[in-house]
């Protein structure tokens, strides 16, 4: 079945700094890939999404390009700022999934001013 | 536009006794999902809702069941609470739409808690 594996936090930076979350992913066929975002107390937002090969998903900042080669979608931002800090979940929505989310473990960000 | 909705924001029920949560999808949206978010366990998968009828289930006991109003809004019941239901329990959106990206919105979440 699907899966989404996720590099395991917590992570903590200083503000500034660069930031990669590595997102690997196995489905047959071609998945739609996103990353969401939770701040403290609150539900899911989409950061991005990409729905193909060599897509590159953008939004404040992060990016993040689905490599069908590598099975990753791996999640960049060059400035992290505080307001940042939350938890960031990779997910996919295969073709055999139903319609539904699989999503990874969820990564910790921490940022630090 | 109103996002998706969900009530109550915060439940507290005893061990045995029955939950009940609510969720309005997004204007014009027709999928309603269902997820779980336990401490610790990340987001579980527990029902997907299109048009009315079930179409997926999670790997979840039957005493977590649902339905989907004509009016496409949803709720999700849990019987029988045990302690480990304990848990944000998220309600997601999706329009029938191909023109709309196929994006899933999630709402806020409604946090029980079985003492």
């Amino acid at each position: 079945g699907d899966s989404v594996t996720q590099m395991e936090g917590p992570v903590t930076l200083s503000e500034e700094a660069f930031l990669t979350i590595n997102c690997t992913y196995t489905a047959t066929g071609y998945p739609s890939l996103f990353w969401y975002v939770q701040y403290p107390g609150e539900g899911l937002q989409l950061l991005l999404k990409a729905t193909k090969a060599d897509d590159k998903g953008s939004n404040k900042g992060f990016e993040a390009t689905y490599r069908k080669e590598t099975t990753s979608f791996h999640l960049e931002k060059g400035s992290v700022q505080v307001s940042d800090s939350a938890v960031y979940f990779c997910a996919l929505k295969g073709e055999t999934s139903g319609s539904r989310l699989t999503f990874g473990e969820g990564t910790q960000l921490t940022v630090n001013p | 536009e109103a996002g998706v909705t969900q009530s109550p924001t915060h439940l507290i029920k005893t061990r045995g006794q029955q939950a009940t949560l609510r969720c309005s999808p997004i204007s014009g949206h027709t999928s309603v999902y269902w997820y779980q978010q336990a401490l610790g366990l990340g987001l579980q998968f527990l029902l997907w809702y299109d048009e009315g009828e079930e179409r997926n289930r999670g790997n979840f006991p039957p005493r977590f069941s649902g339905r989907q109003f004509p009016n496409y809004s949803s709720e999700l019941n849990v019987n029988a609470l045990e302690l480990e239901d304990s848990a944000l329990y998220l309600c997601a959106s999706r329009s029938r739409f191909r023109s709309s990206g196929n994006t899933i919105y999630f709402g806020e979440g409604s946090w029980l808690t079985v003492v």
